[in-house]
């Protein structure tokens, strides 16, 4: 199993620009989760998914959209990037159940100039 | 004031030494996390606990649901240990975690 995969590694974006950071896990997980990590602050839920074609909020969703149309991806999309978006992203995935962590991929180094 | 503290902020031992982290949290929970964010940024979940104490390796967690307290024991530390360790919060049927802003832990051989 590769885990949880995302791309790009990283990535430099002008201030208005729009991307799709993509996340995929082949674990079957029914959760999926978009974090952000800034300095001196811990990691923040950006968006969340319990499943295929539910989403929801997390603590600073604005600026940011997401989707699950199968199991295994999660896109996170910037709709118009902003160098308060500058940050390191990743996604993380886990089973249903009581006594599961989250598995996190590798993480999106992402600088908004 | 923020919902899961943890301390120290950072720490610095020797090889061989006893670890212990500390987490304090001012809201309920279902379960606690531990963390651990390797130098190149990669995180890896170490624990999830809702109550007592698990051990993985030289690794102990515990909580006092109580208290509201967690801590992460390292035994007989090694420099391959040398990470940021973090605390999260959640609620079962809600994937909100909130976590604590890490401990940095240093092992010098």
């Amino acid at each position: 199993n590769a885990g949880v995969t995302q791309t790009p590694k990283f990535q430099v974006l002008k201030t208005g620009q729009s991307m799709t950071l993509q996340c995929a896990q082949d674990m079957n997980h029914e959760y999926m989760s978009w974090y952000r990590q800034d300095p001196g602050m811990g990691l923040r839920l950006i968006h969340y998914s319990v499943g295929a074609g539910i989403t929801d909020q997390g603590e600073v969703p604005n600026g940011y959209n997401v989707s699950r149309s199968t199991t295994e991806d999660f896109p996170l999309r910037l709709l118009s990037a902003a160098p308060s978006q500058t940050s390191v992203y990743f996604c993380a995935s886990r089973s249903g159940g009581p006594d599961v962590g989250q598995y996190f991929g590798p993480g999106t180094r992402l600088t908004v100039l | 004031k923020n919902e899961v503290e943890q301390s120290p902020q950072n720490l610095t031992a020797q090889e061989g030494e006893f670890i212990t982290i500390n987490c304090s949290y001012s809201v309920g929970i279902s379960a606690l996390h531990w963390l651990q964010q390797h130098p190149g940024g990669g995180i890896v979940s170490l624990f999830m606990l809702s109550s007592g104490k698990k051990k993985h390796g030289r690794l102990i967690a515990t909580i006092n649901i109580q208290e509201k307290h967690s801590s992460l024991h390292i035994t007989a530390s090694h420099p391959r240990d040398s990470a940021v360790y973090i605390c999260a919060l959640s609620n079962f049927g809600n994937e909100k975690l909130t976590f604590g802003t890490g401990t940095r832990l240093t092992i010098i051989p």
